[in-house]
């Protein structure tokens, strides 16, 4: 298994970007796929998730800011970052789900940094 | 909002010695979905410990998880210079879906 996120970047407030992560090793279709970010000296906080059916949720401090979105026929996982904030800047991971039914991360990406700043 | 809570902040020891990390919860994490990750310096989360219990692929027997409702612990029998780390707790379920503790470090003497 492989996840390798990127698109990170220096945004000014009121800014967008897009992060992908690139997914290898596994049947992609299968597995839900997350986003999680890290502020430095934070624990992680739960950005956005993507079912196998497509459904999707948001932690609430994103919502309706971020998008996130997979195409299977490239195995990419997406995440779109409209209105962006400077309490939007940290790492960004990629992150799988064990299984359907098992919440927790198995892999996690290398990280992509986002910065938000003026 | 299900709000973890980890102790200590920071935990000291030496090499051979046992170390007790505790997480508990605001309110009682449904059918024990509560997982334990390691976090070296530099690197991504690494999944320990899922289900309160269970050990991941790959992870010593070292490692145990335990607990249920709002108190949880993660121990590590031996520890090694390689563990040298910040362990966090993560649950599942509400609103948001997950939530993480804010963290323990371990600090290996």
């Amino acid at each position: 298994v492989q996840l390798v996120e990127s698109g990170g970047g220096l945004a000014q407030p009121g800014g967008s970007l897009r992060l992908s992560c690139a997914a290898t090793g596994f049947s992609f279709n299968f597995y839900p796929m997350t986003w999680v970010r890290q502020a430095p000296g934070k624990g992680p906080e739960y950005v956005s998730g993507i079912g196998t059916d497509g459904s999707t949720s948001y932690g609430g401090s994103v919502k309706g800011r971020f998008t996130i979105s997979r195409d299977t026929s490239t195995n990419t996982l997406y995440l779109q970052m409209n209105s962006l904030r400077v309490e939007d800047t940290a790492t960004y991971y990629c992150a799988k789900i064990l299984a359907p039914g098992s919440p927790y991360f198995d892999y996690w990406g290398q990280g992509a940094q986002v910065t938000v700043s003026s | 909002e299900i709000v973890l809570t980890q102790s200590p902040g920071t935990l000291s020891l030496s090499s051979g010695e046992r170390a007790t990390l505790s997480c508990r919860a605001s309110q009682s994490v449904s059918n024990n979905y509560l997982a334990w990750y390691q976090q070296r310096p530099g690197q991504s989360p690494r999944l320990l410990i899922y289900g309160a219990s269970t050990r991941a692929t790959g992870i010593p027997d070292r490692f145990s998880g335990s607990g249920s409702g709002t108190d949880f612990t993660l121990t590590v029998s031996r520890l090694e210079p390689e563990d040298s780390a910040v362990y966090f707790c993560q649950q599942y379920g509400g609103s948001p879906l997950y939530t993480f503790g804010q963290g323990t470090n371990v600090e290996i003497k």
